[in-house]
């Protein structure tokens, strides 16, 4: 596709549901990232992943974080038993170049994640 | 750690003034660092990415410059207009990764019209 794409975009969960977040990076882009950005604040790196390959998920803020590209393309970020300071924005983002290094980064419009 | 601050974190200006955006970060041993800008509700957009070799980037209206040894770069707007309200952040990969990417707070930009 043309850009960064984020599904759903709004998400209201009770506190204890899992949710699934989607992302669909721009096609032959090699890095796919994953940040948390709580209001008012810079996003925060949750996990990073190179083609299929899960190189750094130092970010992830716990063990009911789960994050997987198994095809190299489209990622989906779980959170398992959401607890309401899991609210917050997760955007993805995606890189041509391997570790976002030399390239530009090109977000995606994020999912609001609500939990009540 | 890499830690990033943006001042200020809010202005308001009106339409037509120059404007100065402020980044700085505490380890200079970056090799780029990059400016977006985001809107309310959206993703973020990148504006300008400059290498560490280089010592600014222009675009249009922007302009953004790069001084790593005192740790800090600054986003230059000139002429702003209302359609340049917007949160602006900058971001420096973090240090020892050269993955992930460590943003400022962003500075919360109002242009009057």
């Amino acid at each position: 596709g043309a850009g960064v794409s984020q599904s759903p975009r709004y998400k209201v969960a009770k506190r204890g549901q899992d949710v699934a977040l989607r992302c669909d990076p721009i096609s032959g882009h090699v890095s796919l990232f994953w940040y948390q950005q709580a209001l008012g604040q810079g996003p925060e790196f949750l996990t990073y992943f190179q083609n299929e390959a899960q190189l750094d998920k130092s970010g992830l803020p716990s063990d009911r974080f789960f994050a997987e590209r198994p095809e190299g393309s489209v990622s989906t970020l779980k959170i398992q038993r959401t607890q309401q300071e899991d609210s917050a924005v997760y955007l993805c983002a995606s890189s041509f170049s391997p570790g976002g290094r030399e390239g530009e980064l090109f977000f995606g419009e994020g999912s609001r994640l609500t939990v009540l | 750690k890499q830690e990033v601050t943006q001042i200020p974190a809010a202005l308001s200006v009106p339409e037509g003034e120059n404007l100065v955006l402020n980044c700085s970060f505490t380890d200079s041993a970056i090799y780029n660092l990059q400016w977006f800008r985001q809107d309310p509700g959206k993703g973020l957009t990148s504006l300008l990415l400059i290498q560490s070799s280089q010592r600014e980037q222009t675009s249009g209206r922007l302009n953004a410059s790069l001084d790593k040894s005192s740790g800090r770069s600054t986003l230059y707007i000139a002429a702003s207009q209302p359609g340049d309200s917007a949160t602006y952040l900058c971001a420096v990969p973090y240090s020892g990764s050269a993955r992930q990417l460590t943003f400022g707070s962003g500075t919360q930009l109002t242009v009057l019209p």
